[in-house]
């Protein structure tokens, strides 16, 4: 039974290079929760969605960031044009479709670093 | 604008003491609570979740929650160098809402 899968989980941009991070959600689960994490800093919640639904986004900056849970196939982040900035952990999480939102199961993460 | 804030610590504590972590939250109406730990370059594992006052144990870990001072807590009794990390407080809602985390804090077990 696997859990959350991530990739890649290192990934390294040049500046003004898009970044694409991919999320399987743990099988059965149709919520999947974008988080990033700068270092030495917490978990920061930036994206929630459901399948082909963006249900909260309040997290997300509004210029070149953007995510998608298609029908078939992994939920995708993608950062366009990157910045120093945007070198930060990016941790993807799941949870069942009958409970709340409140169990989470993170992935590995995928550990961008822009150049 | 929901905070929850955590000491970052680091919080150095000896091979079976009891380590005490604490956390405080700005949002009255937050229902659900949980402690995840962190090891260093590795992804949150959910260590307890507490949704009423009182006390919830699970093993060596205790968390506490009182929802008038809006705080909440975790006790590791009989703490283990494998203890050390970083522990992250989260907090939601009901439902759906997403969970606000803390900045999480070190924890240190030395032999």
């Amino acid at each position: 039974n696997a859990g959350v899968m991530q990739n890649p989980r290192h990934l390294v941009r040049r500046r003004g290079q898009e970044a694409r991070l991919r999320c399987s959600p743990v099988k059965g689960h149709s919520h999947v929760y974008w988080y990033r994490q700068l270092p030495e800093e917490g978990l920061k919640f930036m994206v929630y969605l459901q399948k082909e639904n963006i249900i909260d986004e309040s997290g997300m900056p509004k210029e070149r960031f953007s995510a998608e849970f298609p029908k078939e196939g992994p939920s995708i982040l993608r950062i366009q044009q990157v910045v120093r900035g945007d070198s930060a952990a990016y941790f993807c999480a799941s949870s069942p479709s009958d409970s709340g939102a409140n169990v989470l199961t993170f992935g590995a993460g995928s550990r961008l670093t822009v150049l | 604008q929901k905070e929850v804030e955590q000491n970052s610590g680091p919080l150095s504590v000896p091979e079976g003491a009891i380590a005490s972590l604490n956390c405080t939250y700005s949002d009255r109406v937050s229902q659900s609570f949980f402690w995840y730990r962190q090891y260093s370059g590795k992804s949150p594992e959910l260590i307890m979740s507490i949704y009423s006052n009182g006390d919830k144990e699970d093993g060596r870990f205790t968390a506490q929650l009182n929802k008038a001072s809006q705080y909440v807590s975790l006790l590791i009794r009989d703490s283990q160098p494998s203890d050390s990390a970083t522990y992250l407080c989260a907090v939601s809602g009901s439902g759906y809402s997403t969970l606000t985390f803390g900045k999480g804090t070190m924890l240190l077990v030395s032999p």
